[in-house]
């Protein structure tokens, strides 16, 4: 199971991108990379996923290098809704397998 | 349409007491998964059914802890005795297996107090 590394927290102010890289050196061939966003008292939901090089849509962008090992999400123009913990998953749910995340990271948005 | 659906969202009980926790994924779902987040950490992976296959319990703290998912529809976590430790928010995800990429759909879980 490919374990990932994510910055503990980051700070950051409102209109400001904000870029939170994970690490994943043992990503298998059948992975996909999956970013999640956790707000108090919520489940995780959703953002972005992507296989290789550079995912884009209405909330976010997720880029690839060529080796998979790392993956970088992007926020654009971030405001003070985004502050939420973000998870990087690495894993194939098609195949039934077990998925386990990382630690997260706390994203901290002011004024 | 519905999302996952937990209940109770919120429970409190005494030391000792045995607790059961629902999950209804969202309809379809194959999968479905459970996992366990005390109070500022990240998600603790428990438990993953997949349809009428043997379910993976790899993560199940101790004995204590069981669950079970008839066919493709609710899922049950019960804890028995519980512990101070125990206390957390437990979350339940589905998704489905029609494609390897397919994300996993959370509910926004049950919180367990043990006092």
């Amino acid at each position: 199971l490919a374990k990932t590394t994510q910055p503990i927290s980051m700070d950051s102010y409102e209109g400001q991108e904000v870029n939170i890289t994970c690490s994943h050196n043992n990503i298998a061939t059948n992975d996909y990379i999956t970013w999640y966003q956790q707000f108090p008292s919520q489940g995780p939901r959703f953002i972005i996923q992507g296989y290789k090089t550079k995912v884009t849509n209405e909330v976010a962008s997720l880029f690839i290098p060529a080796d998979r090992k790392s993956s970088t999400l992007s926020l654009p123009r971030v405001s003070l809704s985004d502050t939420a913990v973000y998870y990087c998953l690495v894993g194939s749910t098609g195949g039934g397998n077990k998925l386990t995340f990382g630690t997260g990271t706390q994203l901290k948005v002011e004024l | 349409g519905a999302g996952v659906s937990q209940s109770p969202s919120n429970k409190v009980t005494e030391k000792g007491k045995d607790v059961e926790l629902r999950c209804d994924p969202i309809s379809g779902h194959t999968a479905l998964y459970w996992y366990r987040q005390r109070l500022g950490q990240g998600l603790e992976f428990l438990i993953y059914f997949q349809g009428n296959s043997a379910p993976d319990k790899s993560g199940l703290p101790s004995d204590r802890f069981s669950a079970e998912r008839t066919g493709e529809s609710v899922s049950t976590l019960t804890i028995q005795r519980t512990q101070q430790e125990d206390s957390a928010v437990y979350l339940c995800a589905s998704s489905t297996r029609d494609r390897k990429n397919s994300p996993l759909h959370f509910g926004n879980g049950t919180r367990l107090t043990v006092t």
